[in-house]
């Protein structure tokens, strides 16, 4: 069956730390790959997609994600956390042939002023 | 900047009664999709709806649950009645030619 998994559920960083967000996906064909954010009380918020080509896309405030074909992963990444990245991540897989996204669980990400 | 929209933010109803979730997608979209997630949990999707018919629906999306596009701008999910387990959050997304999901603000919905 498809599925996402992201290994870490709750993430605590102090401000100016490096972030790294694993996601992993079981589905051999083409896939498409998607970030989004929800900060407390909003939204999902698209952080970034891969459709195809250069496999390390950058999204908005500072993210990106790179996509190894090899290990079915799109982790996401940031050199330096803020506060206000405090929210909750969650990686998604769009697969070829469907109209659907497939969530992985969320990432709690606390960021420590 | 365009974005999808729902209503009501939150609703309560007692158990066995029927409850319509209502989403305006971005305009120019033809993808709309609804997705749950109970608390929690991980979002999950429930139905995708392309010219005015069901494209893809999940087996959490059974006989209770329906959807509809009323009008050139509204897009319902009715739950013909309500189980406690229902209880979740209710996303709503749209789609345009891109394979990009917009996600509206979502329901909570809590079913006592």
């Amino acid at each position: 069956a498809q599925s996402v998994s992201q290994h870490n559920h709750h993430v605590i960083l102090s401000e100016a730390a490096s972030l790294e967000l694993g996601c992993n996906y079981s589905y051999g064909g083409t896939v498409n790959l998607f970030w989004y954010v929800q900060y407390p009380g909003q939204h999902l918020q698209l952080l970034l997609k891969y459709f195809s080509g250069d496999p390390l896309v950058k999204g908005i405030k500072g993210f990106e994600a790179e996509f190894i074909k090899s290990k079915f992963s799109f982790n996401l990444r940031k050199p330096s956390v803020q506060w206000s990245d405090t929210a909750e991540y969650f990686c998604a897989v769009g697969p070829s042939g469907t109209y659907k996204y497939i969530f992985g669980t969320g990432t709690r990400l606390k960021v420590l002023a | 900047e365009p974005e999808v929209t729902q209503t009501p933010s939150h609703q309560v109803t007692q158990m066995g009664q029927e409850v319509i979730l209502r989403c305006v997608p971005i305009s120019n979209h033809l993808y709309f999709y609804w997705y749950r997630q109970i608390l929690g949990q991980k979002v999950e999707f429930l139905v995708s709806f392309y010219n005015n018919e069901i494209s893809e629906k999940s087996e959490i999306f059974d006989d209770q649950f329906s959807v509809e596009r009323p009008d050139g701008s509204n897009f319902t999910l009715k739950i013909r009645s309500t189980k406690l387990e229902d209880s979740a959050m209710y996303f709503c997304a749209s789609r345009g030619l891109l394979n990009e999901q917009f996600f509206g603000p979502g329901t909570r919905l809590t079913v006592l």
